[in-house]
């Protein structure tokens, strides 16, 4: 069972555009969300995270919205820039529980 | 340098065989997670500690795997008996429990390759 979702495995967007990144889950006792950002060959490394009680938080280029009704998230980038291709995962929490990540999506930005 | 450190950063083995990974948390960390990424997925749970105490050990851990933490800071996760479906990258990260929220930080993690 996929407790995290992820149902873009790939997204190109354009040099300084907006990208988006969507992440849903499944388990209504989730309270704590991540974004990690991986490149090949190396560990994920933090981006940003939201609490339950709150609905953005924003981090310089990086923005996260939260939607509890709907139990979905998203990142945006803004504006998109090379070094941001790589694959970002989704991660979530019952605060202080061990960490679920989604299967990641692959973000391409186009020249 | 003070994020997590693991070791070794490759290793190949042969099926069968046994193979130990070193993970050393950043310094005032309490938590440590053992996590398991392979291709096309996300990094998936495998066991945390909190101190020298193993909380949590998910079922994808078989009984070949083990790990430890004996003094409440490096840790260890030996495979024995490899198999090739062991082919993984292995991710430790770590964290200050008690924190709001729980964000952890992963080391560059230990690539396996069984043959």
């Amino acid at each position: 069972d996929q407790q995290v979702k992820q149902n873009s495995p790939s997204l190109s967007v354009q040099e300084g555009r907006i990208s988006i990144l969507n992440c849903d889950y499944t388990n209504s006792m989730f309270d704590y969300f991540l974004w990690y950002k991986k490149y090949p060959a190396e560990g994920p490394t933090f981006l940003i995270s939201i609490s339950s009680i709150k609905d953005k938080n924003e981090d310089g280029r990086f923005t996260v919205f939260l939607n509890k009704s709907a139990k979905h998230l998203s990142l945006h980038i803004v504006p998109s820039q090379p070094g941001d291709s790589a694959v970002y995962f989704c991660a979530a929490s019952e605060w202080d529980d061990k960490i679920i990540f989604g299967k990641g999506t692959r973000l391409h930005i186009l020249p | 340098d003070t994020g997590v450190s693991q070791n070794p950063r490759h290793k190949i083995t042969k099926r069968g065989q046994n193979v130990t990974f070193r993970c050393d948390p950043i310094s005032e960390h309490n938590r440590l997670y053992w996590y398991r990424q392979t291709l096309g997925q996300g990094p998936e749970f495998l066991t945390y500690f909190q101190n020298e105490a193993q909380l949590e050990k998910s079922r994808l851990l078989s009984d070949r795997f083990s790990a430890e933490r004996p003094k409440g800071s490096f840790s260890t996760l030996e495979i024995q008996r490899t198999e090739q479906g062991d082919s993984a990258m292995y991710l430790c990260a770590s964290s200050l429990a008690g924190e709001s929220g729980n964000t952890i930080y992963f080391g560059e993690g230990s690539w396996l390759t069984v043959v």
